[in-house]
């Protein structure tokens, strides 16, 4: 079964720094291509960015919104996937999910990051 | 950025009926490998966004034959056939054909 549990949400300071981890389990991880997509409330998703499989090289592509602040990563080895988000506006403000999948088939439950101060 | 409207806002629909929802975009979904990369996602309340068609018409694994999804270019449509309880949610089409990827603002279904 494919899981996905994103972690390290919280408060935090406009200009300030927020690392959010998502571990995959349940499927091969090098596979697959990984996405974040965050939400805020009440409004539609927006997709960020993603990081692709071993086969395409693991190349990142981002959305010109959080290009240049957001940097998606991953770590093989754990099996983990990584959201690291710079100089952040209280935009910014949302629940991230992360997913997997040829398309969005896989999704974790999200977690909420609040910029404020 | 290509943007995806949908409508109606909010649909309003007797269990058993069918409901409609429309994806207009701004630009052709078509990409120059002739597939169209358009989705349907649902999002019940308090959940993820959960995936119902890709490529248009193609539905994910799991989901009911009662969601068809149609159309080409720059309309889409996701049609629900004798609509049941846990269909109630916000409906979102996506866009995957042209950088950056984009949702469409929502569909929300409730039932009468």
């Amino acid at each position: 079964e494919v899981k996905l549990l994103e972690s390290g949400g919280g408060l935090v300071q406009p200009g300030g720094s927020m690392r959010l981890s998502c571990a995959a389990s349940g499927f091969t991880f090098t596979d697959f291509y990984m996405y974040w997509i965050r939400q805020p409330a009440g409004k539609a998703p927006e997709w960020l960015g993603f990081i692709r499989n071993k086969a395409n090289g693991y190349t990142t592509e981002y959305n010109p919104s959080v290009k240049g602040r957001f940097t998606i990563s991953r770590d093989n080895t754990q099996n983990m996937l990584y959201l690291q988000m710079n100089t952040l506006r209280a935009e910014d403000t949302a629940t991230y999910y992360c997913a997997t999948g040829s398309y969005f088939d896989y999704w974790g439950q999200g977690v909420m990051v609040t910029v404020s101060s | 950025d290509v943007v995806l409207t949908q409508t109606p806002v909010s649909l309003s629909v007797t269990l058993g009926d069918q409901a409609s929802i429309s994806c207009r975009s701004s630009q052709s979904l078509e990409y120059s490998d002739g597939y169209t990369y358009l989705e349907w996602y649902l999002q019940k309340p308090g959940q993820s966004p959960q995936l119902l068609i890709y490529e248009v018409s193609n539905r994910f694994s799991g989901v009911p034959d009662r969601f068809i999804g149609s159309g080409s270019g720059t309309d889409f449509t996701l049609k629900i056939s004798r609509v049941e309880p846990e269909d109630l949610g916000v409906y979102y089409c996506f866009q995957a054909t042209h950088d950056p990827l984009t949702f469409g603002s929502g569909t929300k279904l409730e039932i009468k």
